[in-house]
């Protein structure tokens, strides 16, 4: 088995603040995501990245961006933090087409 | 843009009750469909998945889609108390790498 690896797991930043949310992978799969999930509930796509070096966005990435250097990691930048995006990061990984997709335990973060 | 969206908001059923949750879609085209379910601080995790219209079924878990009518749904039979979580339904789009979720259904089963 694989895991993913969200790094922090905390993150307190300042309104305005540029943050940086990193992710690894040893599943060795392609595909890779980036969700946020605010309190209790579901999950909204920011990035997906189909392969390395590739960067496809998702219904909410403004005010984001990503990067996918290596197949094995995914970072998420906050370019502008805001009050009203607290909330938790979630990074998830998948093998191929039709298969599952696999979460990391997410990043927690708290503007102030 | 795929519009996924899940009913109902939240659900209170007894213990040993069959709970059914649904996912409507969007994008006719779609190809994957798949829930997870999510306990209370933890990742979601996949619970089962189908490509094709019709019925699987694994253990007390079936889900059931309808491609025409752009629905999905999953039963619970005998449900649990440790069934109690969020579920969220995931559609994957067109090109086969796009997943979006529903925004979630609360289950609470009462012993």
């Amino acid at each position: 088995g694989g895991i993913i690896t969200q790094t922090p797991k905390f993150l307190i930043g300042q309104e305005g603040q540029k943050l940086t949310l990193k992710c690894q992978q040893n599943f060795n799969h392609d595909t890779m995501y980036w969700y946020r999930q605010d309190s209790g509930k579901g999950l909204r796509l920011i990035y997906y990245s189909i392969t390395e070096n590739d960067l496809q966005k998702g219904d909410l990435s403004e005010g984001y961006d990503a990067s996918r250097e290596k197949k094995s990691s995914f970072s998420l930048t906050v370019t502008s933090a805001q009050k009203n995006e607290m909330a938790v990061f979630l990074c998830a990984s998948r093998p191929g087409q039709g298969a599952s997709v696999f979460f990391g335990k997410g990043t927690r973060l708290t503007v102030v | 843009q795929q519009k996924v969206q899940q009913s109902p908001e939240s659900l209170i059923v007894p213990e040993g009750a069959m709970t059914s949750l649904n996912c409507t879609f969007s994008d006719s085209a779609s190809q994957y469909f798949a829930w997870y379910r999510q306990h209370s601080g933890k990742a979601p995790k996949a619970l089962m998945s189908i490509f094709s219209n019709g019925e699987k079924e694994e253990g007390r878990f079936t889900i059931h889609l309808n491609k025409a009518s752009l629905h999905f749904s999953l039963h619970i039979r005998d449900s649990q108390p440790s069934d109690s979580a969020l579920y969220l339904c995931a559609v994957t789009g067109t090109g086969g790498y796009k997943v979006v979720f529903g925004s979630g259904t609360r289950l609470l089963v009462s012993p």
